[in-house]
């Protein structure tokens, strides 16, 4: 089974300050896809990245695909209360199935 | 507005017991999953279907069975329920034979807390 690490796995910060959570794995991954889980509900995609070096943004948030694909980031600029939650990479082996890593609870304090 | 619906949000169950989770996806895609989220673990993959009545083991398969009958609903099947296996238990769609898309969205239910007694 393919591993993905992710960190920090915990995170608080102050609404305002910047933060990056890392993804990385020893395995080459044909996707990867961040997501994000509230509480009480199941994870939603944020992004898709699949080429090595791309760089996607959304809003205050940018992702980064590594080189070699095996390794992703997700950073938030200006972080916002209503960015808490907990983010999810997950690397898709083949065109079904996804390996998840273990997630970042972010808090971001007011 | 696609849709992946598990039956119960939460359940309680006696160790021994047979339990049925059951899923159903309106969005008439191939693949579904059951995954099981525990705190500090993430996501781990107990089963996955790419075709009704086709099933494939996923990473934590034991102690667990699963039924495609109909291309729409997955069900996971606690054959004796354990005290460990109290956990969120989360389903999911996808779309994408092995043919066609890859890097697809999969949709997640709003999942199942299970604690077995």
């Amino acid at each position: 089974t393919q591993l993905l690490e992710q960190s920090p796995q915990f995170l608080s910060i102050q609404e305002g300050e910047n933060l990056t959570v890392y993804c990385n794995s020893s395995s080459v991954f044909s996707s990867l896809q961040w997501y994000r889980q509230e509480p009480g509900e199941g994870p939603v995609l944020l992004v898709t990245v699949v080429t090595g070096g791309e760089v996607k943004k959304l809003k205050r948030l940018t992702f980064q695909f590594g080189d070699a694909r095996k390794d992703s980031s997700l950073h938030i600029t200006a972080a916002q209360p209503g960015d808490t939650g907990l983010y999810l990479c997950a690397g898709g082996q083949g065109a079904q199935k996804l390996v998840f890593g273990q997630g970042t609870r972010l808090t971001i304090n007011p | 507005d696609v849709k992946v619906t598990q039956s119960s949000r939460y359940l309680v169950k006696r160790t021994g017991e047979k339990v049925f989770l059951e899923c159903v996806q309106d969005m008439d895609h191939e693949n579904m999953f059951w995954y099981r989220q525990d705190p500090g673990l993430g996501l781990r993959l107990i089963y996955f279907s790419y075709d009704v009545k086709m099933k494939e083991k996923g990473d934590i398969p034991e102690g667990y069975s699963v039924s495609r009958e109909k291309k729409e609903r997955f069900s996971l099947i606690l054959e004796s329920a354990s005290t460990n296996q109290t956990s969120m238990y989360l389903c999911a769609s996808k779309e994408g034979a092995i043919s066609r898309v890859m890097n697809t969205e999969a949709f997640f239910g709003q999942g199942t807390r299970l604690t077995v007694v």
